[in-house]
């Protein structure tokens, strides 16, 4: 039981390349988010999908796309990076009683 | 405008101790409020549920009491030890309950 995992763990990226970051879940939870944690600005949500097949957008998600083809996983993709995108990404799954959200290891990304 | 804030400063005690935490929100009617943990280099933990109709919680050393009207939520770790220093974020239970919010976190060390 891995719980929830995150792909790449670092990655640095050159203004304008695009990429996709992977999360999966093993919990069979339905909810899934994307977050990002920038220094002094905690936590702030990006997407997020209440299901397989859906999404909604966070507090941030411009310049970000998010697909949730499937239960288990949830993919964040950056088409154009910007320096701004520069920061560690966290997903997250939450399921249970007290709707606990469960967090993968995150994504160092560098945009140069 | 809606604001989640915790302590800035680092809370620095001596082992054995309480450490109380602050959490104080504006313009937000959460459905619940959680208290994570994090440390360096990692994702956030679990650790605290409380619902808005409920005052106090507690789990082993620790205890969180929410108080609606003030619009706060405190978190205690009695007999403090070495191994508790971490950040630690509260968050809110926002969007009918299917996001989180969170603050900026505090960071805790326990001192020998």
């Amino acid at each position: 039981n891995a719980g929830v995992t995150q792909t790449p763990k670092f990655r640095v990226l050159k203004t304008g390349q695009s990429m996709t970051l992977l999360c999966a879940q093993d919990m069979n939870h339905e909810y899934m988010y994307w977050y990002r944690q920038d220094p002094g600005m905690g936590l702030r949500l990006i997407h997020y999908s209440v299901g397989e097949g859906t999404t909604a957008k966070g507090e941030v998600p411009d310049g970000y796309n998010v697909s949730r083809l499937k239960k288990q996983n949830f993919l964040l993709g950056l088409e154009s990076a910007a320096p701004s995108q520069t920061s560690v990404y966290f997903c997250a799954s939450r399921g249970g009683p007290t709707d606990t959200q469960y967090f993968g290891p995150g994504t160092r990304l560098t945009v140069l | 405008s809606q604001k989640i804030e915790q302590n800035s400063e680092a809370l620095n005690i001596q082992e054995g101790k309480t450490a109380t935490l602050t959490c104080n929100y504006t313009n937000y009617s959460p459905a619940y409020l959680q208290w994570y943990r994090q440390d360096p280099g990692r994702g956030p933990v679990f650790l605290l549920l409380i619902r808005e109709n409920e005052k106090e919680k507690r789990k082993e050393r620790l205890k969180v009491t929410f108080d609606t009207t003030l619009k706060q939520s405190l978190f205690h770790i009695t007999a403090s030890q070495p191994a508790d220093s971490a950040t630690y974020l509260c968050a809110l239970g926002t969007g009918g309950g299917n996001k989180l919010t969170f603050g900026t976190g505090t960071q805790l060390k326990v001192e020998l």
